[in-house]
């Protein structure tokens, strides 16, 4: 158990609906990623945050948002989706911004049909 | 920051070493060597890192040559639960970046 919980486990929607991916980080860590898992992409890096402010920015669409709260845990928006935005969406959390000691969370698999 | 290359895949026998290789011949003074592993579809978990010296843990060890251009993963008796994709990053340590993932090196553990 990496201590990085995400919700829900599973989650079914259709095109251009708007969901919400939640993610507790391990107790004392301050930064958050967020990763997407596709076939054909691998694991591609969205956006990191610590202790609530945005710190690191990769290939994150302008159609997904994310915030991390003063309690830390940490929410990705994904909307208008599509159904290439079916994947694996996963969190990771460390105690420091430039730590890579990552622990990750189960993920949470969206299915857009 | 430095590329790695890694075979795509590679087979052990569950007891044997398996002996993980990645160039990074491109590899900065101040890049760490991170090695991570994914088993099928569960998120990605820590193996170990290094600088410049070998380092050992509970679960592997890392070697580094000397010119720190290559590095090998060594997981000393490997088991059926090894079975995974092995990842090979090699990363600066400073805020406002993060581990940017590559294809990785499948490992299969047979009995």
């Amino acid at each position: 158990d990496s201590g990085v919980t995400q919700t829900p486990k599973h989650l079914i929607t259709a095109t251009g609906q708007r969901v919400t991916l939640r993610c507790s980080p391990r107790s004392g860590d301050l930064s958050v990623y967020w990763y997407q898992q596709s076939l054909d992409q691998g694991l591609q890096f969205l956006i990191q945050y610590y202790n609530g402010e945005e710190r690191a920015k990769g290939n994150i669409l302008e159609r997904f948002s994310a915030q991390q709260f003063p309690d830390l845990h940490s929410e990705l928006n994904l909307s208008s989706l599509e159904l290439g935005d079916s994947a694996l969406y996963f969190c990771a959390s460390s105690p420091r911004a430039g730590s890579f000691t990552l622990h990750f969370g189960n993920g949470t698999r969206l299915t857009v049909t | 920051d430095a590329k790695t290359t890694q075979p795509t895949s590679m087979d052990c026998a569950e007891g044997r070493a398996a002996n993980l290789p990645c160039n990074h011949s491109t590899i900065s003074g101040n890049e760490y060597v991170y090695w991570y592993r994914q088993i099928h579809s569960q998120g990605p978990q820590y193996i170990i890192h290094g600088l410049k010296n070998n380092e050992t843990n509970e679960m592997a060890s890392l070697i580094i040559t000397e010119d720190r251009k290559s590095s090998t993963l060594i997981l000393p008796h490997a088991t059926l639960r090894d079975t995974a994709v092995y990842y090979c990053i090699v990363r600066v340590h400073q805020a406002g970046t993060a581990l940017i993932f590559g294809k990785g090196t499948t490992l299969s553990v047979s009995s």
